[in-house]
């Protein structure tokens, strides 16, 4: 079974400030999607960036990028220019390619100090 | 466009009692999902729709049933509440073309609490 682990509980940050969340998986498809989630204190759950496996260049929206190593199953996001609005709790997660299912890891707690 | 909505957003139950959660969606999304979200973790899912009238199991489906009968709406029932049903929930969609569901959208979610 796929698994998604994220190894910090809890992050800090100075606002201007740049942070890299971190995130590995276990799975032994070749093809699939990861996805880094944001949820703010509103619990909304909202999409920060997708990166689908096949893909070798890294994918970037805006002040966020993530930094995709498939041998390593390695796939950590970069917060560049941290702002206040940015202080959520970070998930990373994990879909097959012909799956339904997000495989979530158990988050990241991100605080951003002005 | 709504997205995808959910009601109620906070529900207090007692044990035995029976509710269901409503969610819709205005994408023409196919597929329509239900996750719990304990305290500290991540989510899991409970069920899933690929469309109108076809339901799946997910991670976690004990203690709760669903139904499909429009693209637009997948409530979920919960017949007899119990305090391991403390939980938020989370309705979800995305677009998909046959076994390949592209990125999931989340509604609100619902803070359930069962005494």
């Amino acid at each position: 079974a796929q698994t998604v682990t994220q190894s910090q509980p809890e992050m800090s940050v100075q606002e201007a400030e740049t942070v890299t969340l971190s995130c590995t998986y276990d799975t032994s498809e070749s093809d699939y999607y990861l996805f880094w989630y944001k949820q703010p204190p509103s619990r909304q759950m909202i999409l920060v960036i997708r990166q689908e496996a096949y893909k070798q260049q890294n994918a970037t929206e805006n002040r966020f990028s993530v930094n995709f190593q498939k041998a390593a199953k390695s796939f950590s996001l970069k917060i560049s220019d941290s702002q206040l609005g940015d202080a959520a709790m970070y998930f990373c997660a994990y879909k097959e390619t012909s799956g339904s299912r997000l495989t979530f890891g158990e988050g990241t707690q991100l605080t951003v100090n002005p | 466009n709504a997205g995808v909505t959910q009601t109620p957003k906070f529900r207090i139950l007692k044990i035995g009692q029976s509710m269901t959660l409503q969610c819709a969606q205005d994408m023409n999304h196919n597929y329509m999902y239900w996750y719990r979200q304990d305290p500290g973790m991540g989510l899991k899912l409970i069920y899933y729709s690929v469309g109108a009238g076809i339901t799946d199991k997910g991670e976690v489906p004990n203690g709760y049933n669903v139904s499909r009968s429009t693209t637009e709406d997948f409530p979920l029932r919960l017949e007899l509440a119990a305090p391991s049903q403390t939980s938020v929930y989370f309705c979800a969609s995305s677009y998909g073309s046959g076994s390949s569901p592209d990125t999931q959208y989340f509604g609100p979610g619902t803070r359930l609490t069962v005494l």
